[in-house]
This record gives structure tokens, C-alpha cells and sequence, in this order.
């Protein structure tokens, strides 16, 4: 295990429902990151946060709205989505923004439907 | 635009040989390059990683070369096993943002026993 919990795993929503997805890290770190990884693309970065401030959002849509109410958890809101949002969704942290290495979580698969 | 790629999708490696996954990028400015490894079902995970003012960096069982005069990365693995059967992800971070980590479209290496 990395240390980095992502939940629920798979998730499956309608594009009318709102939901959310859950990351903890018990690392100590202070960064943390979003990605989203679709079939046959790179890892997309999407949001970063560092000492709970948010220092990146890389033209996500609206429709995703991360939240990081300490620098062990991060939550990643998600409502009205469409179908090619389905993509696995992984959190990573790193010791701060300085440190290169991120542990990454193992996903949440989400399928909107 | 400037990205990282792999030369190839796929690899596959009889066990006990060794491995060579190579990546290309085009960012001059990178000075830092990371490989990570993702098995199924499971997040990208910190493999080893090189600074630009290296060409070489060994871990246990893996080496890294860097030719910036071609901006070439590649991961040798030494006596693959069926544990390494994997994507492999080759990323850089630029100087400009150290948030930035920029993850290549990843090989898929496929051990035969």
C-alpha cells in the first residue's frame, strides 16, 4: 500500500447526479493532486493543492469542484457530467511542492452513464 | 506543443531478459524525469527518477539514461520477471512550475514465463 486511500473505487452516476470521491493520505505529506486517466491517454493533471491552498487548476470544467479541508484529505465534487468523464480518477501526494515524488492512490473507476 | 511520448505501446520480454522501454521529450527546459509503473488495478507507483544534470542513475535492478543531447529517457530493466509485467510511464517535471509533471502515454510491458 502507498499510503493514499481513494474511495468509493467505482462509482457509477447518472449525468444528473451529483457526487463525490474521497482521498486521505497518512503520509504527513502537504501536497496533493488530482488526475484523471482515461483509455489511451496520458495522466491528465487537474487540480493541485499545497498546504490546502489551491495552486493549479489545469481548465477543468466546472462540473468538477475539488475541496481540500486539511492536507490529509481531498475531495473531489462531481455533478452534472457527461458520459466522457468516465475515466479513472487517482489522487497522489507528495511531501510539499518541492518534492517530485507522488504516491498515488488506486483510483476511483467512475462510469457516468 | 511540447510533450512526452514513447516510442512504443507495447513490449514484450521473455523472463530473465532484459527490458528497455524508451521515452522521448520535447521540453528543453525539464530537469527533472521520473518512471513510474502502474500494474492493473492499482495507482502509478514511484519507480526511480533522474536529474538533467545526470546521465546515468542506478536502483535495484533499474537503470536510467538521460541523453539530453537527443532529449531521450530510458528505463532498463535487468532480468525482467513476471512481477514487472506493467505500463510504464515515463513523466517530467518542468522548472517552470514544480507542480507541473507532465506523464508520457506509457508502454505496456508483458513478461512471457
Amino acid at each position: 500500500e502507498t499510503g493514499v486511500t481513494q474511495t468509493p473505487r467505482h462509482l457509477v452516476m447518472g449525468m444528473t447526479n451529483k457526487k463525490s470521491l474521497k482521498c486521505e493520505q497518512h503520509l504527513g505529506h502537504n501536497a496533493m493532486y488530482w488526475y484523471k486517466q482515461s483509455a489511451k491517454k496520458p495522466l491528465e493533471l487537474m487540480f493541485v493543492y499545497n498546504f490546502k491552498e489551491q495552486t493549479e487548476n489545469n481548465s477543468v470544467p466546472s462540473r468538477f469542484s475539488p475541496e481540500c479541508p486539511n492536507s490529509s484529505h481531498l475531495f473531489l465534487h462531481l455533478h452534472t457530467l457527461q458520459p466522457e468523464d468516465s475515466a479513472l480518477y487517482l489522487c497522489a501526494s507528495s511531501q510539499d511542492g518541492d518534492s517530485y515524488e507522488q504516491y498515488f492512490g488506486p483510483g476511483t473507476r467512475l462510469t457516468v452513464t | 506543443g511540447e510533450s512526452v511520448g514513447l516510442h512504443l505501446p507495447t513490449l514484450s520480454v521473455q523472463e530473465g531478459d532484459n527490458s528497455i522501454i524508451n521515452c522521448a521529450y520535447s521540453n528543453s527546459a525539464s530537469d527533472y524525469f521520473i518512471w513510474y509503473k502502474q500494474e492493473s488495478g492499482k495507482g502509478p507507483q514511484f519507480i526511480i527518477d533522474i536529474r538533467s544534470n545526470m546521465d546515468k542513475r542506478q536502483g535495484q535492478r533499474v537503470t536510467v539514461l538521460l541523453n539530453k543531447t537527443v532529449k531521450h529517457l530510458s528505463l532498463q530493466i535487468a532480468a525482467t520477471q513476471p512481477g514487472d509485467s506493467a505500463v510504464y510511464f515515463c513523466a517530467e517535471n518542468m522548472k517552470t512550475s514544480y507542480d507541473k509533471v507532465i506523464f508520457g502515454p506509457g508502454t505496456s510491458l508483458s513478461v512471457i514465463p
